[in-house]
């Protein structure tokens, strides 16, 4: 089976330029949630996505950040403008929906895009 | 909202000896634990969780420890072997809860 994955693996762009990411979960899986490490800090949430919809984007840092899952498969993270704190490494993540009796799922996680806002 | 907090951030063992890490979490309705393991320029894998309804799991060279009235966990790793050097993450969220709440990571390095 194939595991998340994320594009691109590194960018690097000028403040005020424009960066999209994107994340490929894992087949079936319907829940997709971005996360973000800014260099020896925590891995924080960022969005929650199910399916198409957006669940929970309450760590969204501000409105320069717009996220979409067209479909319910892929999805995109685009940073416009990007800022010089937004460089740090940006994790995708996804689960199953939740069994018959509830309950959270594993999650799974891509490999991170790197960003350096300069 | 939750807030979980990991030491040490850094932790260098002998190869051989035990590693423990351990993690505190402020949210009481938190029950699930998972520790991510990252090696360098991979990404990060669940290695062990727990759930708030065991006080402790094990897995052959890893176990996990929970204390609920503490709110405290930990991960002990036993015959450090220089393949466990990485970075391990712990989290804690709530069981039917959406986001994990990480912490900031300790850097392992096993030496042969």
């Amino acid at each position: 089976e194939a595991g998340v994955t994320q594009f691109p693996s590194h960018s690097v762009i000028e403040k005020g330029q424009t960066v999209t990411l994107r994340c490929d979960p894992i087949s079936g899986h319907d829940n997709l949630y971005w996360y973000r490490r800014v260099m020896g800090k925590e891995i924080k949430f960022l969005l929650h996505f199910v399916k198409e919809s957006k669940q929970d984007e309450s760590g969204m840092p501000n409105n320069r950040f717009l996220a979409e899952r067209t479909g319910g498969t892929y999805s995109t993270l685009k940073v416009q403008p990007a800022e010089l704190e937004d460089s740090g490494v940006y994790f995708c993540a996804s689960s199953q929906a939740p069994g018959l009796a509830g309950g959270l799922q594993t999650q799974y996680f891509g490999p991170g895009t790197r960003l350096l806002v300069l | 909202g939750e807030n979980v907090e990991q030491h040490p951030s850094t932790l260098s063992v002998q190869e051989g000896d035990s590693a423990v890490i351990k993690c505190t979490y402020s949210d009481s309705a938190s029950n699930y634990f998972p520790w991510y393991k990252q090696e360098l320029g991979k990404r990060p894998q669940l290695i062990i969780d727990i759930r708030s309804n065991v006080g402790e799991k094990k897995d052959q060279r890893i176990a996990v420890t929970l204390n609920k009235t503490a709110k405290h966990f930990s991960l002990h790793i036993t015959e450090t072997q220089p393949e466990d050097s990485a970075v391990y993450f712990c989290a804690a969220s709530i069981w039917t809860g959406n986001q994990f709440y990480f912490g900031t990571g300790t850097s392992l390095t096993v030496i042969p």
